[in-house]
């Protein structure tokens, strides 16, 4: 079983859209949870944290599931410029971050 | 804002040559990582170092991968004898403490011929 599992997508959605997606994780645990957003060809960018009790940034939430082990990410008000590749990253303890292969999310106008 | 900063941003090399790539992490930063990722591939893991030793490693970091902090700034990831299934993007990245967020450099393009 793959440490890290997303949906791969693509989310193709219209600006002011709802759009969501789940990743799930193998280790139980597992300590720290991160999603990453990727743009074509360029390096990794922290977009959250997520914490045990839910977070919220702006127009992005996250959840965490610790029972079932999944990490969820909604992007509320979608604009063009939220077009990226989504990671969901999971720390297994200090020394390592395990990534997920990426959900699509393209926003058209 | 402090960021990683990675040298150089693009290298071709030929087969069975060594190269090394260079990486200027964030200053106060404790833990430092070598990630790659193959066109269209996910990101993976190659190894992590803390407190000037190597913490942890996957299968992909074998002999012919080495990482070195020569110095108090610089963190380097040699490969020395390259192969064609080398080339790659790779990312260094560093973190203030362990089990928290890390962040990247842009990454070097490195392209086997």
């Amino acid at each position: 079983r793959k440490e890290v599992e997303q949906d791969p997508g693509p989310f193709n959605v219209p600006e002011g859209a709802t759009v969501a997606f789940n990743c799930t994780y193998s280790n139980s645990a597992s300590q720290s949870f991160f999603w990453y957003r990727q743009d074509c060809r360029k390096e990794p960018k922290l977009l959250m944290s997520v914490y045990s009790s839910g977070n919220e940034d702006g127009r992005f939430t996250a959840q965490l599931n610790r029972a079932s082990q999944y990490i969820s990410l909604l992007i509320r008000d979608s604009k063009l410029s939220d077009s990226a590749t989504y990671l969901c990253v999971v720390g297994s303890n200090d020394y390592k971050l395990s990534f997920g292969a990426g959900t699509t999310v393209t926003v058209r106008a | 804002e402090p960021e990683v900063t990675q040298t150089p941003s693009h290298q071709v090399t030929q087969m069975g040559q060594e190269v090394i790539l260079r990486c200027v992490p964030i200053s106060n930063h404790l833990y430092f990582y070598w990630y790659r990722q193959i066109l269209g591939q996910k990101v993976e893991f190659l190894v992590s170092f803390y407190n000037n030793e190597i913490s942890e490693k996957s299968e992909i970091f074998d002999d012919q991968f080495s990482v070195e902090r020569p110095d108090g700034s610089n963190f380097t990831l040699k490969i020395r004898s390259t192969k064609l299934e080398d080339s790659a993007m790779y990312f260094c990245a560093s973190s203030s403490t362990g089990n928290t967020e890390a962040f990247f450099g842009q990454g070097t393009r490195l392209t086997v011929v």
